[in-house]
């Protein structure tokens, strides 16, 4: 199984909302990552999780919030969106702290902000 | 700091034709080189790696060489199929304290016709 699966694959929520995005893998990575990734432009990295723990965050506003409650699963919990962040997310993983890792990216959640 | 810099597109070719989109590099240390695949409305898929100076990756009639001299991981393909119509994207992995980083370029849309 080589397949990073995130759901929902479609969202569409208010700017008072809360809601969560899932991503789940079952290769035995222990890294899993947050993209986002704007029309027309290139993923950009948001989180790393390596073992569970947060190893990166590239200056993500609070407003998203990453949790990783085990090795196979991944969350990313949103709450006071403003409409800019209406972007296709991307969850991924890869063997941690290897050199020469592939990453397996999921199909992404297309978040849209109203 | 790390960057990766590709030629822009669109690119429009004729099923059949030639295909080369460049792409360089710049980093410290010793990257491993990808490139990724995004067909519409997907996430991204690995088409190739090299992880040092002089390899090739190879897959599905794509070919990049790793090429430290001239700091460059150009894509070509002999001959694109309608199917190759897509966004790629170049990218290079440092391994840093906090894990693996992934570093895209813009991307390259490539449309091919009949």
């Amino acid at each position: 199984d080589t397949e990073v699966t995130q759901t929902p694959k479609h969202l569409v929520m208010g700017m008072t909302n809360k809601k969560s995005l899932k991503c789940e893998q079952h290769m035995g990575h222990r890294a899993m990552y947050w993209y986002k990734q704007k029309a027309k432009k290139p993923p950009e990295l948001m989180f790393v999780y390596s073992y569970e723990k947060l190893s990166i965050n590239e200056s993500v506003p609070s407003r998203f919030s990453p949790e990783c409650p085990n090795s196979s699963l991944l969350n990313l919990h949103l709450h006071a969106l403003q409409p800019e962040d209406s972007a296709l997310y991307l969850c991924a993983s890869s063997q941690s702290g290897q050199p020469n890792t592939e990453a397996f990216f999921g199909q992404g959640t297309r978040l849209t902000v109203v | 700091g790390d960057s990766v810099t590709q030629m822009e597109g669109p690119v429009t070719l004729s099923e059949e034709a030639f295909l080369t989109i460049n792409c360089t590099y710049t980093a410290t240390g010793y990257p491993s080189l990808f490139w990724y695949v995004q067909y519409p409305g997907e996430g991204l898929q690995l088409l190739l790696k090299a992880t040092k100076a002089d390899d090739k990756g190879s897959n599905k009639g794509f070919e990049a060489t790793y090429r430290k001299e001239t700091t460059s991981f150009h894509l070509e393909k002999g001959s694109v199929q309608v199917s190759d119509s897509a966004v790629y994207f170049c990218a290079l992995d440092i391994l840093t304290g906090g894990g693996n980083k992934l570093t895209f370029g813009t991307g390259t849309q490539l449309k091919v016709e009949l």
